[in-house]
């Protein structure tokens, strides 16, 4: 167990659509992370965030956002949705402060659009 | 920005070899160099790690080495045990973001 919290575990929704992703971090975890995984695909870095506020963005669709409340827990909002959306959807969070360092996943949310 | 380059996407090696990962970033301010081990259905698990100011580090049966000048990095795991299949990615990071590689499919046959 990574003490990272993700949930849903699996959910199932219709193209169109809008989901939210929840993420506990460990802790006294600070920085929370969002990666998607499509089906034999790596980890592709969607957003991080740091104490509240974004520190860096990757390849986050505009349909996509997120936040991280003053509690620490992220949630990932995912709308218009489409089929290419299904993915596994990690979180994950480090304490490691200002520098990059070991992350510790979630088990993963599981979205499947049809 | 940063972009990391992993061969091969499929390894396969009979127990007992040695398996070799490699992985070629391009940003040079990236400091930060993991590898994870992700099992079947399972989270990515932190396996090693090695920062820009060490060329090698090693624990037990896996050592990843830094070549910063040529920008890239390698996993390698000796004496491969079956529980050693798994995919394995390597990342590269730099002021908290962490960029991972495509992965590669590890299968050790018996």
């Amino acid at each position: 167990d990574s003490g990272v919290t993700q949930t849903p575990k699996h959910l199932i929704t219709a193209t169109g659509q809008r989901v939210t992703l929840r993420c506990s971090p460990r802790s006294g975890d600070l920085s929370v992370y969002w990666y998607q995984q499509s089906l034999d695909q790596g980890l592709q870095f969607l957003i991080q965030y740091y104490n509240g506020e974004e520190r860096a963005k990757g390849n986050i669709l505009e349909r996509f956002s997120a936040q991280q409340f003053p509690d620490l827990h992220s949630e990932l909002n995912l709308s218009s949705l489409e089929l290419g959306d299904s993915a596994l959807y990690f979180c994950a969070s480090s304490g490691q402060g200002a520098n990059t360092g070991e992350l510790f996943f979630g088990e993963g949310s599981r979205l499947t659009v049809l | 920005g940063e972009n990391v380059e992993q061969h091969p996407s499929t390894l396969s090696v009979q127990e007992g070899d040695s398996a070799v990962i490699k992985c070629t970033y391009s940003d040079s301010a990236s400091n930060y160099f993991p590898w994870y081990k992700q099992e079947l259905g399972k989270r990515p698990q932190l396996i090693i790690d090695i920062r820009s100011n060490v060329g090698e580090k090693k624990d037990q049966r896996i050592a990843v080495t830094l070549n910063k000048t040529a920008k890239h990095f390698s996993l390698h795991i000796t004496e491969t045990q079956p529980e050693d299949s798994a995919v394995y990615f390597c990342a590269e990071g730099r002021a908290q973001k962490l960029v991972f590689g495509q992965g590669t499919r590890l299968t050790i046959n018996p």
